[in-house]
């Protein structure tokens, strides 16, 4: 079993829908999570970071974490064709070594 | 032009053959990462480096070896090229911690080596 499950989709929506992503993980060790976004032929760069659990928000993007049921979420509200790209989840309990999940590809449809 | 650059972007090579995938970066940052990606497993960490000359075993390391003279560089060598070694390749970096530990996490990737051995 893999220590980071991510569902790889694909995953298809109209413009303006909103798109959920998640993953499980099984590391309870696990204190850091990010969300990276990796454009076609693109290196990842990184989208949203949560310490701990709770939920933060950054302009149409919000994060979510629950360690008790060991899930993260990422939300993508109002999606616009620019947000196609492959969505990877990573998380760590040092902060410098990082396990992440296969990524989900998101198509957003004009 | 501040960033971390990777070369060759495309290599294809022949099963047997050394290859070595290059890896630089101008912050100075102290730890650098390679990863690969394959379809279906996301991004394995392969090697990484703490700082110059301190290196350590990620997740899959076997048929690599790594080198770290300099702070800026961290190139990949695979000394005998094997099929199942054909995917991206892709080498981060990240400052060291904050004093409080408020390090974002954040790594910055290269744009990729895509690496194909026949």
């Amino acid at each position: 079993q893999k220590e980071v499950e991510q569902d790889p989709g694909p995953l298809s929506v109209p413009e303006g829908a909103i798109v959920s992503l998640n993953c499980t993980y099984s590391n309870s060790a696990f204190q850091y999570f990010m969300w990276y976004r990796q454009y076609s032929r693109k290196g990842p760069e990184l989208l949203m970071y949560t310490y701990s659990s709770g939920n933060k928000e950054d302009g149409r993007f919000t994060a979510q974490v629950d360690k008790s049921s060991k899930y993260i979420s990422l939300f993508i509200r109002d999606s616009q064709p620019s947000d196609s790209a492959t969505y990877l989840c990573a998380m760590s309990a040092s902060d410098y070594k990082l396990s992440f999940g296969a990524g989900t590809t998101v198509t957003v449809r004009a | 032009d501040a960033g971390i650059t990777q070369s060759p972007r495309y290599k294809i090579t022949e099963t047997g053959r050394q290859v070595t995938l290059m890896c630089h970066q101008t912050w100075s940052h102290s730890y650098m990462f390679w990863y690969r990606q394959d379809l279906g497993h996301g991004l394995r960490l392969i090697y990484y480096s703490a700082a110059a000359d301190i290196t350590d075993k990620g997740e899959v390391p076997d048929g690599y070896v790594v080198s770290r003279s300099k702070t800026e560089n961290f190139p990949l060598t695979l000394e005998s090229a094997t099929r199942s070694q054909t995917s991206v390749y892709f080498c981060a970096s990240r400052g060291q911690l904050g004093l409080a530990g408020g390090h974002t996490g954040e790594l910055f990737f290269g744009e990729g080596s895509r690496l194909t051995v026949l």
